[in-house]
């Protein structure tokens, strides 16, 4: 079985400073991460992904996610918040042992502030 | 256009009917997904497909009925729509390589009075 846990349903920050989402994950087998983004009344994008190799992850509009294995997390981070990142983001972890089938977190809320 | 389509985008419909929602793919993408997305939970898979004519349960199935008998097209039924079935519906989609991500359509959101 494969899990997600996104621990904060709301994370707070001021245009300029860092942000941080949280995410652990449990699976069986070697993991696939994701983040996806939804703005209102819009389906999922895709932001970026953990795969193998690096454990430090570039994606889409300036976010990074960092692997921890030992940790077994996969928290997104941006160095400088927008106030258009302002929207519902959600980790996700497939595994190869579940090839193909996405669990996801509860979603957390991100709130830029001017 | 290229891409992953979803209609109707809002339904209403009453407990008890039938309700089917289309998801269309132009990709040629093997793997189609439904998913729930409900406040709180994220988003459920319902069902999922490998390939057309394969298809296959996942974590909150019941009440659902899924067909494929093209690549592209992957429609969810609803045979006898109940409340707790409120819900926005995201269709999904991936190519057969693994680790690739997922491609959303736009969202279904349905309310059942």
């Amino acid at each position: 079985a494969q899990s997600v846990a996104q621990p904060e349903d709301q994370v707070n920050v001021a245009e300029g400073n860092p942000l941080t989402v949280k995410c652990t994950y449990s699976v069986s087998g070697n993991p696939y991460l994701f983040w996806y983004v939804q703005y209102p009344n819009r389906g999922l994008q895709f932001l970026l992904k953990y795969i193998t190799g690096d454990n430090l992850v570039k994606g889409s509009y300036g976010f990074e996610a960092e692997f921890n294995k030992s940790q077994t997390s996969f928290h997104l981070k941006k160095p400088s918040a927008l106030v258009s990142d302002s929207a519902l983001y959600f980790c996700a972890v497939s595994s190869t042992d579940s090839w193909g089938k996405l669990q996801f977190g509860a979603g957390t809320q991100v709130v830029v502030t001017p | 256009d290229a891409g992953i389509t979803q209609s109707p985008r809002y339904k209403i419909t009453e407990t008890g009917r039938q309700v089917t929602l289309m998801c269309h793919q132009t990709w040629s993408h093997s793997y189609m997904f439904w998913y729930r997305q409900d406040l709180g939970h994220g988003l459920r898979l319902i069902y999922y497909s490998a390939a057309a004519d394969i298809t296959d349960k996942g974590e909150v199935p019941d009440g659902y009925v899924v067909s494929r008998s093209k690549t592209e097209n992957f429609p969810l039924t609803l045979e006898s729509a109940t409340r707790s079935q409120t819900s926005v519906y995201f269709c999904a989609s991936h190519s057969n390589l693994e680790g690739n991500e997922q491609f959303f359509g736009p969202g279904t959101r349905l309310t059942v009075l």
